[in-house]
């Protein structure tokens, strides 16, 4: 069975400060998504990494995708109350979509 | 509409009483899926549809769950003999392409929040 562990769970920090996201398997996926849901809402896309070794930026966020195509982690510098939110890893194996059991992220003012 | 559509939004049951969950994908997306997410929790692999294949049940929980795709577009999720342990968010998504078209989008739905009392 096909596993992504996310670290921290939850995450609490101030505006302006930076903080790393990771997803971890020991397994290999094809590709790795990242997915950031508002309450309410359902979960929405921000990057897919295919490349082992790739490197994604979006803004103030940068994707990396493990060089042997089995962890992931996402750097957000300067933290805005904005970012906020549940951010989720979905790695693509087997024919399905796996997900990681999220991180929660607040960034308070 | 313009993006996934769900409803109800929220579904108050008792226990042992059957739901059902509609789910409205985007036009002309071949692939529609439902997911389960509990609280706090990631989301949780429920079926997957692609065009005419036969869908992908891997991911129910058990025989007390089904869903079909009529005409391919609207999905019904059906649980039945409802317990208090099928509360959670239920979220369906689309993809214009299915699995196996590498790197789609999913797009999701707001999730049906069911609670069973």
């Amino acid at each position: 069975t096909q596993l992504l562990e996310q670290s921290p769970q939850f995450l609490s920090i101030q505006e302006g400060e930076n903080l790393t996201v990771y997803c971890n398997s020991s397994s290999v996926f094809s590709s790795l998504q990242w997915y950031r849901q508002e309450p309410g809402e359902g979960p929405v896309l921000l990057v897919t990494v295919v490349t082992g070794g790739e490197v994604k930026k979006l803004k103030r966020l940068t994707f990396q995708f493990g060089d042997a195509r089995k962890d992931s982690s996402l750097h957000i510098t300067a933290a805005q109350p904005g970012d906020t939110g549940l951010y989720l890893c979905a790695g693509r194996g087997g024919g399905k979509l796996i997900f990681g059991q999220g991180t929660e992220l607040s960034v308070k003012p | 509409g313009a993006g996934v559509s769900q409803s109800p939004s929220n579904k108050v049951t008792e226990k042992g009483k059957d739901v059902e969950l509609r789910c409205d994908p985007i036009s002309g997306h071949t692939a529609l899926y439902w997911y389960r997410q509990s609280l706090g929790q990631g989301l949780e692999f429920l079926i997957y549809f692609q065009g005419n294949s036969a869908p992908d049940k891997s991911g129910l929980p058990s025989d007390r769950f089904s869903a079909e795709r009529t005409g391919g577009s609207v999905s019904t999720l059906t649980i039945q003999r409802t317990q208090q342990e099928d509360s959670a968010v239920y979220l369906c998504a689309s993809s214009q392409m299915g699995l196996a078209g590498g790197g789609n989008e999913q797009f999701f739905g707001p999730g049906t929040r069911l609670t069973v009392l």
